[in-house]
């Protein structure tokens, strides 16, 4: 079975700081990893993902995440946070298990203050 | 909008009741997710379809949850005798193909049994 922790449940931030939340992961099979954003009062979106290749990926509003196998860890960063950025993270697994399913970690809550 | 469409995005019940959540996906889309997520934590699996079938529905709680994609397009998520821990926001997530884990978020309906 599949598991994804989130490490931090609240992360407070100054603007122009930079940011790193926390994602691990548990499967006994390969997995596609998927980070989601959700502002508030709106629905969930990708903000960036890692199929294969490359495992430092780039998505939306200069986020990045480093996939790194041995440690299953799915990282993301930013350089330098803006106020918008405040919102919830989901880090999520999508995997093949008798069928195609994406869990999802509990979420982080950036909160990015003047 | 060619988004995923849910209705109703909030239904207040009666404990007891018989609720229908309905969820129109993206034109074109195969696969079609069901989460619940309640107040402080990450979008729970509940049943994912791949076209008609529901191709895993081992995250549905108990037989009081059925869902249904008769045509392959929009799918009901039925609940009977609604509990008061049935209350939170249902979330439906539809994917071009359901091997690619990347999933299009309706903005949800929020359920409120009394």
């Amino acid at each position: 079975a599949q598991s994804v922790t989130q490490l931090d449940s609240q992360v407070p931030v100054f603007e122009e700081a930079p940011v790193e939340l926390r994602c691990n992961y548990s499967s006994s099979v390969s997995v596609y990893l998927f980070w989601y954003v959700q502002y508030p009062n709106q629905g969930l979106q990708l903000l960036l993902k890692y199929l294969s290749g490359s495992t430092l990926v780039k998505g939306i509003n200069g986020f990045e995440a480093e996939f790194n196998k041995s440690q299953t860890s799915f990282h993301l960063r930013k350089p330098s946070v803006h106020i918008s950025d405040t919102a919830e993270y989901f880090c999520a697994v999508h995997s093949y298990t008798g069928g195609f399913k994406t869990i999802f970690g509990a979420g982080t809550r950036l909160f990015v203050k003047a | 909008g060619a988004g995923v469409s849910q209705t109703p995005s909030n239904k207040v019940t009666e404990k007891g009741k018989y609720v229908e959540l309905r969820c129109d996906p993206i034109s074109g889309h195969t696969a079609l997710y069901w989460y619940r997520q309640s107040l402080g934590q990450g979008p729970e699996f509940l049943i994912y379809f791949q076209g008609t079938g529901a191709a895993d529905d081992s995250g549905l709680p108990n037989d009081r949850f059925f869902a249904v994609r008769p045509e392959g397009s929009v799918s009901t998520l039925k609940i009977q005798r609604t509990e008061r821990g049935d209350s939170a926001v249902y979330l439906c997530a539809s994917s071009l193909q359901g091997h690619t884990g990347e999933l299009f978020f309706g903005e949800g309906s929020r359920l409120t049994v009394l």
